[in-house]
């Protein structure tokens, strides 16, 4: 069974980074794409990025470079994306999600992890 | 960046009723995805490619469309079926989702 593990809420400090993590299990993680999301306050959603676990090349939405860096190891079939220089505007709930290889779509989610940032 | 518009933003359908949400895309495309996000849950995959339907879901579902208008149909509302559907398109970067549709039962 594919699963996605997210870690845990975040409550931060305006000007801080935080470090989110995604655990697969149930597949080969090298193989498929894994992408995040962003949802604001039970908005829409937003794409922030993908890397490719095997090579580690990574893809930004313009409008979160410098912002979100997107990580992984193989060793621990972790995703890692840190958010810097946080402000309220990053308060939103975040998704790992994997990627399918022929439309794109992300078929398997994360249960998100929430930050917070408020002094 | 390829601005998809969905319409109407909240529908409300009775059981057994037909509802059609739609995605129109400011280019065309060449897919779309289509997600079902319930309260406090994940989105999850509905429909991929434009009509194909995600493991486990019910064959009252369907997606049609091209260029750069796409639909979202179920033939008959069922109560578990109240959810926000979102569809998101991936023919150019960066991937971009509609603003959502939620759907309510009467």
């Amino acid at each position: 069974e594919v699963q996605l593990q997210q870690s845990g809420p975040e409550l931060e400090k305006p000007g801080a980074s935080v470090k989110i993590s995604c655990k697969a299990s149930g597949y080969s993680f090298t193989g498929y794409n894994m992408n995040w999301v962003k949802q604001s306050n039970g908005k829409s959603l937003e794409w922030i990025g993908n890397i490719d676990p095997y090579y580690g090349g990574t893809s930004y939405n313009q409008k979160f470079k410098g912002k979100a860096t997107l990580t992984v190891d193989k060793s621990s079939s972790t995703a890692y994306m840190q958010l810097k220089s946080l402000t309220s505007e990053d308060s939103a709930v975040y998704y790992c999600a994997r990627r399918e290889a022929l439309y794109y779509a992300m078929d398997y989610w994360g249960q998100g992890t929430s930050v917070t940032v408020s002094s | 960046e390829i601005l998809l518009t969905q319409s109407p933003a909240i529908i409300a359908a009775s059981p057994g009723e037909k509802v059609t949400i739609t995605c129109s895309a400011s280019s065309s495309v060449s897919y779309m995805n289509w997600y079902q996000q319930k309260p406090g849950s994940s989105p999850k995959i509905w429909i991929y490619g434009i009509s194909n339907l995600a493991s486990g879901v019910p064959a009252r579902f369907s997606g049609s469309g091209s260029g750069t208008s796409f639909s979202f149909t179920i033939n008959s509302m069922e109560a578990e079926d109240v959810a926000t559907y979102y569809c998101q398109q991936r023919s150019s970067y960066p991937p971009t989702f509609g603003g959502g549709t939620k759907l309510e039962i009467k």
